[in-house]
């Protein structure tokens, strides 16, 4: 599986933009970049996925970088609630093995009020 | 909202005794997912399904079985509990391929004593 590396903790001020960095050398051209995210006490939830272009969705962007070797998750406004573990992670299959849904240390992103 | 369920959501046991997980899913998902994450550490793959009568072990090896007889029902039984497995157990699902979301339950947490 291709891997990912993330920074182990960022720390960010309420209201303001957030924007986590994942690196992913490997990737291949089929991989597609996911991100996903744990609250404290919680299981992980989808927060979304893009393979070259830019995308947008209701709770985050996310920047793919024109080569695909990084990407960035951007949260516009950060709020006490997006404190949390975010997972980037590459999915390459299309059905066997476990589809690339394996986790490393993602990035704890701390809020500061 | 998810329509996956783990039960119970703690659990705390004696030595020795046989335990049994639950995770059901509404989904109708044929990817079926189990993890093991000690607070504050990264989440391990320990075993996945393809469907009905599919298990394979994970990233990580474990004393665990599960089994798969029916669609929306992925149970983890460990035969003789101990301390060494007190962790919390995730459970997920989702579609095939490299687009599809997965989804979690809360998790159950376990603890042997």
């Amino acid at each position: 599986d291709a891997k990912t590396t993330q920074p182990n903790s960022m720390e960010s001020n309420e209201e303001e933009p957030v924007h986590l960095p994942c690196n992913h050398s490997t990737i291949s051209g089929t991989d597609y970049i996911h991100w996903y995210r744990q609250l404290p006490s919680q299981g992980p939830e989808y927060v979304i996925h893009g393979l070259t272009s830019n995308v947008n969705n209701r709770m985050a962007s996310l920047a793919i970088a024109e080569d695909r070797k990084s990407s960035t998750l951007i949260l516009h406004r950060a709020t006490l609630r997006d404190a949390a573990v975010y997972y980037c992670i590459l999915r390459g299959y299309s059905g066997g093995g476990a589809d690339g849904l394996t986790f490393g240390k993602g990035t704890h992103l701390i809020i500061q009020p | 909202e998810a329509d996956i369920y783990q039960t119970p959501r703690y659990l705390v046991i004696g030595t020795g005794k046989k335990i049994t997980l639950e995770c059901s899913q509404t989904m109708g998902h044929d990817k079926m997912y189990w993890y093991q994450q000690d607070p504050g550490m990264e989440l391990h793959l320990i075993h996945y399904s393809y469907g009905v009568n599919s298990t394979e072990k994970g990233d990580l090896s474990s004393e665990s079985t599960v089994s798969r007889i029916r669609t929306e029902h992925f149970p983890l039984t460990l035969e003789s509990a101990r301390p060494s497995h007190t962790s919390q157990y995730l459970c997920a699902s989702s579609e095939f391929g490299r687009v599809t979301e997965a989804f979690f339950g809360q998790g159950t947490r376990l603890t042997v004593v």
